[in-house]
């Protein structure tokens, strides 16, 4: 496709349920990360993967998430046992080549999380 | 805690105006973005400025970086109503390869 794509775009999940958010990114890409965006701030980053190798974790707030990319391309971020805090807008961006140098980072229009 | 902030929060102005818009971090960079995100989307790239480079342009926007005061700004020249949006800086580390660290960003409103 022509952007990277998420879905889906709005997700209610009741507290305690299972969520899975899924991204394809820009065909080709190496690189893909997930930020969480709470209302009225900035992204905050999740993880990032380098094709299906998940380089760093760092941001992920409990076990309770979890990222893969078994195959280097789409990517899926799993939720489990979903709490109101984690209510917010997941976004997904992918970039062409690995960090080191700093490239641009494409993002996608993102799945809002309801959890009520 | 965010590695960037930008100030002012809030920025209102007519169309045809200047809008300038400030982004301070703490720690040495890579380098600096600038993203629009307009309400309800995601994020569009503007500029990439690399650390060892003072100033950037791209149609009506202009980025400067000053290491020296870990300091970014972003100007955008003649404003028009479609560049209502919040803008966000985002930093990238020395230390880490992966992931940018973005502020909490400003809130442009241009009124027509």
């Amino acid at each position: 496709g022509a952007g990277v794509s998420q879905s889906p775009r709005y997700k209610v999940a009741k507290r305690g349920q299972d969520v899975a958010l899924r991204c394809d990114p820009i065909s080709g890409h190496v690189s893909l990360f997930w930020y969480q965006q709470a209302l009225g701030q900035g992204p905050e980053f999740l993880t990032y993967f380098q094709n299906e190798a998940q380089l760093d974790k760092s941001g992920l707030p409990s076990d309770r998430f979890f990222a893969e990319r078994p195959e280097g391309s789409v990517s899926t971020l799993k939720i489990q046992r979903t709490q109101q805090e984690d209510s917010a807008v997941y976004l997904c961006a992918s970039s062409s080549k690995g960090r080191t140098r700093g490239t641009e980072a494409f993002f996608g229009q993102g799945t809002r999380l309801t959890v009520v | 805690s965010q590695q960037g902030e930008e100030d002012p929060q809030a920025l209102s102005i007519q169309e045809g105006e200047n809008a300038t818009m400030n982004c301070s971090y703490k720690t040495s960079i890579n380098n600096l973005q600038w993203y629009r995100q307009n309400s309800g989307r995601g994020l569009v790239h503007l500029i990439l400025i690399r650390s060892n480079e003072r100033e950037k342009h791209s149609g009506r926007l202009r980025v400067t970086l000053d290491t020296s005061k870990k300091s970014s700004s972003l100007l955008i020249t003649a404003s028009r109503a479609a560049d209502t949006a919040s803008y966000f800086c985002a930093t990238d580390y020395n230390t880490n390869a992966g992931k940018s660290t973005f502020g909490d960003g400003t809130t442009l409103t241009v009124k027509p």
